[in-house]
């Protein structure tokens, strides 16, 4: 089967440093994708993480543990343009680059 | 990164209608382009996988009468909800596979359909 978990919903500060957690139980792995979605509007690439450690971005950083089944995505120096919606998800095995999305999580930034 | 545009942005229709919405890799090919559905506050679903030159692959549940999909060319694929109803209501986004490795999913800006 297919499950993965993130938190519902996370409040956090502007400028502040929050981490999102994702963990992911699938019938193969090829990959985790980051990205970022506003209401309404469609998603955005973050990060790609297929092999173990931290991939840094700006103020952006994303970890995977494939042992785990583990990923993280950090956000540091918080601006309140980041409250959105994140949503990991994980890339089958095969040549069709399917992804399979977790639920999403909420993050609003607060001044 | 690769751009995917789609269109229309939204969609209000009357119960029993049906509607197209179109997704265009505009600066790259595409063989394969994504289907997903959004409902409020909820995660993108995959309804299916669009293949070009060959029938779309269906997610398990989703009617492929309903939602017929046409990969016309490597850089269009077509989403028709046929004989639209109240409960088809909901945020539709397309996809596809771009940059150097094809390894990143680039969405379209997403297709609001309302039904009445």
């Amino acid at each position: 089967g297919q499950n993965i978990d993130q938190p519902t919903e996370m409040t956090a500060t502007e400028g502040a440093i929050v981490q999102i957690n994702c963990t992911y139980q699938t019938s193969g792995f090829n990959g985790l994708f980051w990205y970022q979605q506003h209401a309404g509007e469609a998603p955005t690439f973050l990060s790609y993480n297929v092999l173990d450690g931290l991939e840094e971005k700006g103020r952006f950083s994303s970890f995977l543990s494939r042992s785990k089944g583990y990923s993280y995505l950090l956000l540091k120096e918080l601006q309140m343009k980041d409250s959105a919606s994140y949503l990991c998800a994980v890339r089958a095995p095969g040549g069709y680059n399917k992804l399979i999305f977790g639920a999403g999580t909420r993050l609003a930034v607060h001044p | 990164g690769a751009v995917v545009s789609q269109h229309p942005s939204r969609v209000i229709c009357k119960s029993g209608t049906s509607v197209k919405i179109e997704c265009r890799s505009l600066d790259f090919q595409a063989t394969t382009m994504f289907w997903y559905r959004q409902f409020p506050k909820q995660s993108l679903m995959l309804m299916a996988t669009s293949n070009e030159g060959s029938k779309a692959t269906y997610e398990q549940g989703v009617e492929k009468d309903k939602f017929l999909i046409n990969h016309a060319s490597l850089t269009l694929s077509t989403l028709t909800v046929t004989s639209a109803h109240p409960e088809d209501s909901s945020f539709y986004i397309c996809s596809a596979p771009g940059g150097e490795a094809k390894n990143i999913q680039y969405f379209g800006a997403g297709t609001r359909l309302s039904v009445l």
